[in-house]
């Protein structure tokens, strides 16, 4: 079955620490997204990328970094700049942007802070 | 950019009552629109789509129709069940070209026996 995958489910962080979230896709979508997810709230991005070894900043990038290095691929890495990492992150992907454009979402990961 | 807004709720429901959840945008030109499911502690599921005016989406009991008139697109079903509770998040695309959706807040639906 195609789909979205995302590892770990849960994932613990200390203080100072680097971390990075796994999402891997078999649609052959050539696009990939990360969003961050606060109780109570919606959604807001982190990055996405629109094809192999290319991305862009979204709305909140700043404490985050990604690679693309292959299409299925695209990792986060939540460093230790970002203060408030504490926060559920959904990875999706689709075929293309523009006005008809329809996203996927994975699991979901769950990051906390120790 | 496009923008939605939608009722937050939350909103509580008996079983097998009616279901109607507001969802109003503003957009340049007709992009497709959508209705996500997020159930407790997992991701977002598409739940139903439309990609032109007048277009209904339809999926497991849930409607949404494309109304351009009124720019809505509310979801709707006939009789709730338990399983339905969730979060429901009505988006639409950010932006003619834009690779970004741009998600209303949510709304919490609680179904009771």
């Amino acid at each position: 079955d195609g789909g979205i995958t995302q590892s770990p489910k849960y994932l613990f962080r200390k203080e100072g620490q680097n971390v990075t979230l796994s999402c891997e896709q078999n649609l052959n979508h050539d696009a990939m997204y990360w969003y961050r997810q606060d109780p109570g709230q919606g959604l807001r991005l982190i990055y996405y990328s629109q094809i192999v070894n290319d991305f862009q900043k979204g709305d909140i990038a700043e404490g985050y970094s990604v690679s693309r290095e292959k299409k299925e691929s695209f990792p986060l890495t939540v460093t230790s700049a970002q203060k408030n990492p504490t926060a559920f992150y959904l990875c999706a992907s689709s075929t293309g942007g523009g006005a008809q454009q329809t996203q996927y979402f994975g699991p979901g990961t769950r990051l906390l802070v120790l | 950019g496009n923008s939605v807004t939608q009722m937050e709720g939350p909103v509580t429901l008996s079983e097998e009552a009616f279901l109607t959840i507001n969802c109003t945008y503003t957009a340049t030109g007709y992009p497709s629109l959508f209705w996500y499911v997020q159930y407790p502690g997992e991701g977002l599921q598409l739940l139903l789509k439309a990609t032109k005016a007048d277009d209904k989406g339809s999926n497991k009991g849930f409607e949404a129709t494309y109304r351009k008139e009124t720019t809505s697109f509310h979801l709707e079903k006939g009789s709730v069940q338990v399983s339905d509770s969730a979060v429901y998040f009505c988006a639409l695309p950010s932006g003619a070209g834009s690779y970004q959706l741009t998600f209303g807040k949510g709304t919490k639906l609680s179904v009771i026996p």
